[in-house]
């Protein structure tokens, strides 16, 4: 267990919905990272958070956007959701100092479903 | 052409069998190299973490980069059933940018 949590676990939504997916980082950890991961693919990197602040940005739409909050948990908002969105969506922690190699452990993830 | 190929699998061995994983990438900014392991419906767990060119062992595993051909692997020795699971190599810059790059990932399934 690598000490990040994920919630909710499962959540299915249509099309058009918003929704909020949460993060708590594991203790000690000061950046949180989102990936998206489709069926039968590698993880796709969404954004970063360091010190509250994004810090990086994958391939995806304005629609998707986040927060990183004082105590170092995260959330992630898609807006107008689409089938395509359904993944799993994963939430990495990690504890930077600086520039250099940043390790990343990741939560159990949230399953969404858009019907 | 993706980052970093793999490819996908099913690899089926059988038990006690030395297992190789393996994984090309295209950027050779590329400095940190890491192998993932997900068992169905869970999150990625780390197993092996490396900086550039080199080996690295953790008991049976042992993670092998040569940035020279842009190759890593990965090497399971007396493979068990509960290393069935589907392995990801990732790579990482190292600079201002932190993301990590999947492979597709490969499913490995160890008879017993």
């Amino acid at each position: 267990e690598t000490g990040v949590t994920q919630s909710p676990t499962h959540l299915i939504k249509t099309r058009g919905q918003q929704v909020t997916l949460r993060c708590s980082s594991q203790s000690g950890h000061n950046t949180v990272s989102w990936y998206q991961q489709a069926l039968g693919q590698g993880p796709q990197f969404i954004f970063q958070y360091y010190r509250e602040e994004e810090n990086g940005r994958g391939n995806f739409p304005p629609r998707f956007s986040g927060l990183q909050f004082p105590n170092y948990s995260s959330e992630l908002n898609v807006n107008a959701l689409e089938l395509d969105d359904s993944a799993l969506y994963l939430c990495a922690s990690s504890f930077r100092v600086g520039r250099g190699e940043d390790t990343q452990y990741f939560g159990p993830g949230t399953r969404l479903t858009v019907l | 052409q993706k980052e970093v190929e793999q490819d996908p699998g099913p690899l089926s061995v059988p038990e006690g069998a030395i297992v190789s994983l393996n994984c090309t990438y295209s950027n050779s900014a590329f400095q940190y190299f890491m192998w993932y392991r997900q068992y169905s419906r869970k999150g990625p767990e780390l197993l092996m973490y490396t900086y550039s060119s080199g080996n690295k062992e953790d008991g049976r595993f042992t993670a092998q980069v040569d940035k020279s051909s842009k190759y890593i692997s990965l090497f399971i020795r007396d493979s068990q059933p509960s290393d069935s699971a589907t392995y990801l190599c990732a790579t990482q810059r190292g600079d201002s940018s932190y993301k990590l790059i999947f492979g597709s990932g490969t499913r490995l399934l160890v008879r017993p």
